[in-house]
């Protein structure tokens, strides 16, 4: 079963900042927190992941709680392109580790 | 460096046939594993190799088996299709070499069992 909690939409207007929460209230301190996101019929693009500092690259930021909790993905200027079903993963790295995707959030950038 | 490629990119079949996918992983990339996505289930683990060895695997009968060859491509096979088999199937590749194993995936095979 999935670990971690999404609401199952939100919307955002293009331009503005996209923050998709995620709660994993019950991680384990060897876990990391992957997010990947799968736009219509494509295979999931891995997006960022991080263990406990805050992450950022080129698509996104990666905001964790210092309990570790929950995180937030923050796309800082969604484009109409950014519209797709974000999946917030937990998981130790490494052999045998599989994903394990749950329903993900549907994002919905409105022009 | 190129992505993930899987061939074919769709596939009809009829009940009662075995048809194979194959998976071409990103080039140093040794891990490669395998997904199925339905409406209903949404995206679920089949299994994975690294080395030409299975070292994970799901939940899903018999029928669905794999293997990886010597260059990192693989394949996968379902034998007596049945409807359910309807799904989008794919595949991702992973670098062991580091620490946090992302996995990248490819665009899938979009198979029709009628």
């Amino acid at each position: 079963d999935a670990k971690t909690t999404q609401p199952p939409s939100m919307d955002c207007a293009e331009g503005r900042a996209a923050n998709l929460p995620c709660n994993h209230s019950t991680i384990s301190g060897n876990e990391y927190v992957y997010w990947y996101r799968q736009i219509h019929s494509q295979g999931p693009q891995y997006i960022i992941h991080g263990l406990k500092n805050n992450e950022t690259n080129e698509m996104a930021s990666l905001i964790i709680t210092e309990d570790r909790k929950s995180s937030t993905l923050i796309l800082p200027h969604a484009t109409l392109r950014d519209t797709a079903v974000y999946y917030c993963i937990v998981r130790i790295p490494g052999a045998n580790s599989k994903l394990t995707f749950g329903k993900g959030i549907t994002l919905s950038v409105r022009p | 460096k190129a992505g993930v490629t899987q061939t074919p990119r769709y596939l009809i079949k009829t009940r009662g046939q075995q048809v194979t996918l194959s998976c071409s992983p990103i080039s140093g990339h040794r891990s490669v594993s395998w997904y199925q996505q339905t409406p209903g289930q949404g995206l679920q683990f089949l299994f994975e190799y690294f080395s030409e060895t299975q070292r994970n695997k799901g939940n899903f009968p018999g029928r669905f088996s794999g293997r990886q060859f010597s260059n990192s491509r693989s394949e996968m096979n379902v034998s007596t299709l049945e409807l359910g088999d309807s799904a989008l199937y794919l595949c991702a590749s992973s670098s062991t070499q580091g620490s946090t194993y992302e996995q990248y995936f490819g665009p899938g095979t979009r198979l029709t069992v009628t």
